[in-house]
Formats: C-alpha cells, sequence, structure tokens
C-alpha cells in the first residue's frame, strides 16, 4: 500500500463547478500537507500549503486537513478553465532533529479539466 | 530566467546506451532532488542531496546514479538504459528551512 493514495480522477466538470480533490495517508508522521498544481508540460508549483488539521482559504481554494482520518482535500469554488490541470497533494514529515522539513511524499495526482 | 533549469528537454536513447540529464538552479537553495513522473503513479523520489557532500537514495533509485557538482548544479545518469526508464524527469530545488520545492520544467525521456 503507497504512503499517500489520490484519488485519479480523471475530473472533467463545467466552468462555475465546485471541484472536490481528495488524498489519504497512512503514515501518521506527516506532518505537513500541501497541494501542488502541474500545467501540461511543465513542473509541479506550490498551490497550497498547512500544517494542522482544519481548513486554510485561498481565494478561491481551500485546503482541509483532517489528521485524525488521515485524510485531506482540496476544494476549488468557482472553478475556470484556467485551473485545468493536474493537482499533487504532498505531505512531509518533521525532521525531528532541528528545524528542517523532511523530504515530499506525493500523491498519483488528479488531471482536472474544466470545460467552458 | 527560470530559477531551475534541465537540459535536455527531451531525449530519445537506445536500450543499454548512458545517459546524463543536468539540472541547475539559481536559487541559492543547499537541497536539491530527482524525481521521476509516471502516469498513475505520481512524482517518485529518486535521490536527494542536502548539501554538495550529502547524497541520498530515495524510493526508486536501482538504475540511477547521481553526482552533485556544485551548489548549484545536480546531475542525474542512467548508467544502462532500460524501456522502463523511460518517463518525465523532474529536477527540484528547496531550502533547508522551507516545506517549498521548485520543480524545473522536466526532461521527458524515451528508451527504445
Amino acid at each position: 500500500q503507497k504512503e499517500v493514495e489520490q484519488d485519479p480522477g480523471p475530473l472533467s466538470v463545467p466552468e462555475g463547478a465546485i471541484v472536490s480533490l481528495n488524498c489519504t495517508y497512512s503514515n501518521s508522521a506527516f506532518q505537513y500537507f500541501m497541494w501542488y498544481r502541474q500545467y501540461s508540460r511543465k513542473g509541479p508549483e506550490l498551490l497550497m500549503y498547512t500544517y494542522s488539521s482544519g481548513n486554510k482559504e485561498d481565494g478561491r481554494f481551500t485546503a482541509q486537513v483532517d489528521k485524525s482520518s488521515k485524510y485531506i482535500s482540496l476544494f476549488i469554488r468557482d472553478s475556470q478553465p484556467s485551473d485545468s490541470a493536474t493537482y499533487l497533494c504532498a505531505m512531509s514529515e518533521y525532521n525531528a532533529g532541528g528545524t528542517s522539513y523532511g523530504k515530499l511524499t506525493f500523491g498519483q495526482g488528479t488531471i482536472l479539466t474544466v470545460h467552458p | 530566467d527560470a530559477d531551475v533549469t534541465q537540459t535536455p528537454r527531451n531525449r530519445i536513447t537506445k536500450t543499454g546506451k548512458r545517459i546524463m540529464l543536468e539540472c541547475s538552479q539559481t536559487k541559492g537553495h543547499d537541497r536539491m532532488y530527482w524525481y521521476r513522473q509516471d502516469p498513475g503513479l505520481g512524482l517518485r523520489l529518486i535521490y536527494y542531496s542536502f548539501d554538495v557532500k550529502d547524497i541520498n537514495k530515495g524510493e526508486i533509485s536501482d538504475g540511477y546514479s547521481v553526482s552533485r557538482q556544485a551548489q548549484a548544479k545536480f546531475s542525474l545518469s542512467l548508467e544502462s538504459a532500460i524501456p522502463n526508464q523511460t518517463a518525465l524527469y523532474f529536477c527540484a530545488t528547496s531550502d533547508p528551512d522551507s516545506y517549498e520545492q521548485y520543480f524545473g520544467p522536466g526532461t521527458r525521456l524515451t528508451v527504445t
């Protein structure tokens, strides 16, 4: 079993829809949770980051973490064609020996298409 | 100019050939990473380096080797390429005090 499982999709939604992207994980040591967005023929770019259970909002995007259930989500409101991309969840442990962050473990990625 | 550059961007090679993928970064970060991306498998870590003298194997290092020539340069080599190494390869860099990794544009490698 992979440490991080992501709903593979693909998802195709109409413009204006609410999109929900989800990941589950099995490693209790994961403390930091991220969502990366990857446009076609580009490298991933950080979209959202959170380290505590609860919600974090940034414009049309909301990241949700439930550590008790080992479940994270990304919600996109009023989705736009420009949101069409692959979305990757990523997680990191905390290096107990110092302030440095651990390496990332990624989910499989979900391809999202928002059509006009 | 891009903060993380990768060369070549595309490469087709034959089984058994040795190939090197190069990565350079101008962000001044100590940490560098090599990943491969396959459809349905996400990004998987091949090797990572937390400074010039530190090299570590990742999840899928078999068949690969790396060289950290300088803080800004990190190369990935396939000593004897095989078809199942056909994938998209990404280099990334990060600062030790930050969770964010910055990715290059990727190298599409095809082994025939």
